[in-house]
C-alpha cells in the first residue's frame, strides 16, 4: 500500500541556517503530496501542496518540489527563524488510498535563536 | 471562512464515562474527516463522510466509537464507556471532494484526557 517516509528527529538549528526535511513515498498512479505543519497544542495547518511531478508547491518561505523519478517531496526553507518552531508532517493522497491522507511519522523542528 | 471548528478543545472524564465531540467543518466543503492523534505520533484516520453519508471506517476503530453528521454540515463524534487508552487529541477536518488534490483543513482539535 502506500506509504511515506520523512527523516527522524528532532532537527535542531540556528536562526537564519538552511533547512532540509526529507520525505520520500510509495504510490502507485499519481498521488498528490502534502506538508503540514502544527504548532505546540495546535491542529494541523496545511503548508503547501504539490499535485503533480515536477510542480513546485510553496508558502511562507517553505519549498517543496514534487519529483517523480526519486519518489521525494523533501521540504526546504533557505533562513528559519524561531517561529518556524514545529512538527512538519509529509502525507500523500491517491485515489489507491480512496483519496484518505496517508501521513509520515513527523519531524521535529527545533530553531536556536 | 472561519475554518474548521471543534469544540470542546479540552475534556476530562472519568473511565467507563461517555464523550461527545463536535466539529463544524468549513460550509463549502462536503467531505469531513476525524483522526485521532498521540503525542508524537501522526494523524491516525477513523471516519469521513461525504454530505451525510459515512463513506468509510477504520478497521482499527472500536465499536465504542461512533460519529454522525446528520444534515450534512456538522458532526459529532461519540466514545462509548471510555478507556485510558482513548486518551488523545481527536482532530476534525474538512475538504471539497473531486480527486486526491483537494486540500484538508483541520481544527484545532479536542484534547481528552482518561483520569
Amino acid at each position: 500500500g502506500d506509504s511515506v517516509t520523512q527523516m527522524e528527529g528532532p532537527v535542531t538549528l540556528s536562526e537564519e541556517a538552511f533547512l532540509t526535511i526529507n520525505c520520500t513515498y510509495t504510490a502507485t498512479g499519481y498521488p498528490s503530496l502534502f506538508w503540514y505543519v502544527q504548532y505546540p497544542g495546535e491542529g494541523l495547518q496545511l503548508l503547501l501542496k504539490a499535485t503533480k511531478a515536477d510542480d513546485k508547491g510553496s508558502n511562507k518561505g517553505f519549498e517543496a518540489t514534487y519529483r517523480k523519478e526519486t519518489t521525494s517531496f523533501h521540504l526546504e526553507k533557505g533562513s528559519v527563524q524561531v517561529s518556524d518552531s514545529a512538527v512538519y508532517f509529509c502525507a500523500l493522497a491517491s485515489m489507491d488510498s480512496n483519496y484518505q491522507l496517508i501521513w509520515g511519522a513527523g519531524t521535529k523542528l527545533i530553531i536556536k535563536p | 471562512d472561519t475554518g474548521v471548528s471543534q469544540d470542546p478543545r479540552h475534556k476530562i472524564t472519568k473511565r467507563g464515562q461517555n464523550v461527545t465531540f463536535r466539529c463544524d467543518p468549513i460550509s463549502e466543503h462536503n467531505r469531513l474527516y476525524w483522526y485521532r492523534q498521540t503525542l508524537g505520533q501522526g494523524p491516525e484516520f477513523l471516519t469521513y463522510f461525504q454530505n451525510e453519508a459515512q463513506l468509510e471506517k477504520s478497521r482499527l476503530l472500536s465499536d465504542r466509537f461512533s460519529a454522525e453528521r446528520p444534515k450534512g454540515s456538522f458532526s459529532t463524534l461519540e466514545i462509548q464507556r471510555t478507556e485510558q487508552g482513548d486518551s488523545a487529541m481527536y482532530l476534525c477536518a474538512s475538504s471539497f471532494s473531486g480527486g486526491n488534490n483537494q486540500p484538508q483543513h483541520f481544527g484545532d482539535g479536542t484534547r481528552l484526557s482518561i483520569l
